[in-house]
């Protein structure tokens, strides 16, 4: 079963920051937070992963809580291309290739 | 650079046809995936593929699922014979493996859309 909990669908305004929660309360020591999206009709997209730290690259932020047990993805300027359904997952990174445990995700929709 | 190569992108049969998916993925990754994703979920591992080597294949239903990954490189999943039930979106995805660290991005294909009639 997945190990995190999501709103099922989020709206934003083109051009304004759209901020889309997780809660993973029984996370572990050693597991890292994933984020990534699917557009309609495509496969996944990684986005960004951190394990305590902040992250940001040039796709979006992740803002994790000091407890690690919610963490928020960040696109700061959402546009219509940013509509797709969003998945937080966690995962323990050993190195390895451990498969990921998807759950059904948010649906964001971003609105002209 | 070419992403994850899934071919077809759509296959319509009967119920207790064959049918068959190949996946060609990113050139040097060793990793390899099969996803099945159902509407309005998140995909499923199928199985996990190291190189040649199934490595995870605990959510295979291999009564009516096979999969081969021969030479380590391209993949196929074949249903035999498909049910109604399996009308689905089956992925592909791929991923450097351990040389990738903690990273370990996969990268997913387009997806096969079935549709058992």
């Amino acid at each position: 079963d997945a190990k995190t909990t999501q709103p099922t669908s989020m709206d934003c305004a083109e051009g304004r920051a759209a901020n889309l929660p997780c809660n993973h309360s029984t996370i572990s020591g050693n597991e890292y937070v994933y984020w990534y999206r699917q557009i309609h009709s495509q496969g996944p997209q990684y986005i960004i992963h951190g394990l305590k730290n902040n992250e940001t690259n040039e796709m979006a932020s992740l803002i994790i809580t000091e407890d690690r047990k919610s963490s928020t993805l960040i696109l700061p300027h959402a546009t219509l291309r940013d509509t797709a359904v969003y998945y937080c997952i966690v995962r323990a990174a050993q190195g390895g290739s451990e498969k990921l445990v998807f759950g059904k995700g948010t649906k964001l929709t971003v609105n002209p | 650079e070419a992403g994850v190569v899934q071919s077809p992108r759509y296959k319509i049969i009967e119920k207790k046809q064959p049918v068959a998916f190949w996946c060609n993925p990113i050139s040097g990754h060793n990793t390899l995936y099969w996803y099945l994703q159902n509407l309005g979920q998140g995909p499923e591992l199928l199985i996990r593929y190291e190189n040649e080597e199934a490595v995870d294949d605990s959510q295979l239903p291999k009564d009516r699922f096979s999969a081969e990954r021969l030479k380590g490189v391209d993949s196929t999943l074949k249903i035999q014979p498909a049910e109604l039930g399996d009308s689905a979106v089956y992925l592909c995805a791929s991923s450097l493996g351990l040389a990738g660290g903690l990273r370990d991005e996969q990268f997913f294909g387009p997806g096969t859309r079935l549709t058992v009639l």
